[in-house]
């Protein structure tokens, strides 16, 4: 079956560490990307990649890093700069078209952070 | 700047009837478009349905049917027969078609929807 996977589903943090949250995808999407929400609201938008080895900054980048070496994956640490980080992170991917109509974004199950 | 807006935090629906959740939007770009996902308790987030600003015709799929009325930028969501498994929050989002389409979604509070048996 095709889909999204994020690990782990739940996460916790000490004061100063980075922690890593996996996101991978075997639906052939080119585009990926990490949303954050926060309870009773809606999603913002960290980071997204459009391609292999290029990554863009969305509304919340600070305190957050991205890689794409591979086309199905897209890693998100939230560093120690990150200082309010207790929040519910989603991971989607997309086809992109680069001229015409937009392709709806498929979600992973997503991953609870939490500071210890 | 884009923004979507859900002014009903909560909404009540008995079931087997029809609902309309609300969603208002502003851009300045001329090809936009327009998504509803739900998100269960348990997290995930589900595509609904999704129209297009140049369609001329609103989007159905199955129960689901999207209310677009491009002069008073609204998309509303209508939901008919409504069941209890509808129970969840639902999100209405945006995003730019075209030459500029980044596949950025921008999306609104939500709407919490609460069918009663």
């Amino acid at each position: 079956d095709g889909g999204i996977t994020q690990s782990p589903k739940y996460l916790f943090r000490k004061e100063g560490q980075n922690v890593t949250l996996s996101c991978e995808q075997n639906l052939n999407h080119d585009a990926m990307y990490w949303y954050r929400q926060d309870p009773g609201q809606g999603l913002r938008l960290i980071y997204y990649s459009q391609i292999v080895n290029d990554f863009q900054k969305g509304d919340i980048a600070e305190g957050y890093s991205v890689s794409r070496e591979k086309k199905e994956s897209f890693p998100l640490t939230v560093t120690s700069a990150q200082k309010n980080p207790t929040a519910f992170y989603l991971c989607a991917s997309s086809i992109v078209l680069f001229s015409g109509h937009n392709q709806p974004q498929h979600f992973g199950d997503g991953t609870r952070l939490s500071i210890l | 700047a884009q923004k979507i807006t859900q002014t009903q935090p909560g909404m009540f629906v008995q079931e087997k009837e029809a609902v309309t959740l609300d969603c208002t939007y502003d851009t300045s770009d001329p090809s936009y478009g327009l998504f509803w996902y739900k998100q269960p308790s348990s997290g995930e987030m589900i595509f609904l349905i999704y129209q297009g600003s140049y369609d001329q015709q609103n989007a159905t799929e199955g129960r689901y049917s999207l209310n677009f009325q491009k002069a008073r930028k609204s998309a509303n969501l209508v939901i008919s027969a409504s069941q209890l498994g509808d129970s969840a929050m639902y999100f209405c989002a945006m995003s730019p078609d075209g030459s500029s389409n980044t596949g950025k979604l921008i999306f609104g509070q939500g709407t919490t929807l609460q069918v009663k048996p």
